[in-house]
């Protein structure tokens, strides 16, 4: 079975620090990677979407960066966090037609930037 | 291009009522419909989906058609618990080229005893 998991889950940054949150998908391959981003009480905001090794799209100018070294692992990224990127971040796949193309999520991540 | 609507929140209910969470959605071709739900603090879990008209989606006593006449994909349950307040978001993938899954903005739902 197909397994998504992103760490770490809690974290607090300084501004200006930098930030790595990873995420790795096990049980499939090529997969369509998310990474959203959800600010306290509201919805999902897509932040970048990967459709293979190096592919990189992003939906928003941000302060951040998203890479796909591998396959299965997305990777985002920022040389120096702003107050305005604390939120929680989640990674998502996307499963193929067979399976309705159904979205799963990581557990996510709790960004502080202090 | 896509869009999903639900219905604003937050769906305050006393334990044991009737739950309806409405929603529709536009989209081209014949998208893939989805319910996923948030409890706090956590991701997004999927609680139902289905990839056809007349589908239904059930689980965990919810439950969705998939109406293609009307566009919509309403949540529904017979008795909701104090266990069941989460954040509900309603989804679709589309079957046409788009790799950008739609979410719809979430419902709140608070269940009181």
């Amino acid at each position: 079975s197909q397994t998504i998991h992103q760490w770490p889950a809690t974290l607090v940054q300084p501004v200006g620090s930098p930030l790595s949150l990873e995420c790795t998908v096990e049980g499939t391959s090529n997969p369509n990677l998310y990474w959203y981003r959800q600010a306290a009480g509201r919805g999902l905001q897509l932040l970048f979407y990967s459709v293979g090794i190096g592919q990189i799209s992003s939906e928003v100018p941000q302060n951040l960066s998203a890479s796909r070294p591998q396959d299965r692992q997305f990777i985002l990224s920022s040389k120096k966090l702003l107050l305005s990127d604390s939120g929680f971040y989640l990674c998502a796949w996307k499963g193929q037609a067979i399976s309705g193309n159904t979205i799963y999520f990581g557990e996510g991540s709790w960004l502080t930037v202090v | 291009g896509d869009s999903v609507t639900q219905m604003e929140g937050p769906v305050t209910l006393s334990e044991e009522a009737f739950l309806t969470i409405n929603c529709t959605y536009t989209a081209t071709g014949y998208p893939s419909l989805f319910w996923y739900v948030q409890y706090p603090g956590e991701g997004l879990q999927l609680l139902l989906k289905a990839t056809k008209a007349d589908d239904k989606g059930s689980n965990k006593g919810f439950e969705a058609t998939y109406r293609k006449e009307t566009t919509s994909f309403h949540l529904e349950k017979g008795s909701v618990q104090v266990s069941d307040s989460a954040v509900y978001f309603c989804a679709l993938t589309s079957s046409g080229g788009s790799y950008i899954p739609t979410f719809g903005r979430g419902t709140s739902l608070i269940v009181h005893p």
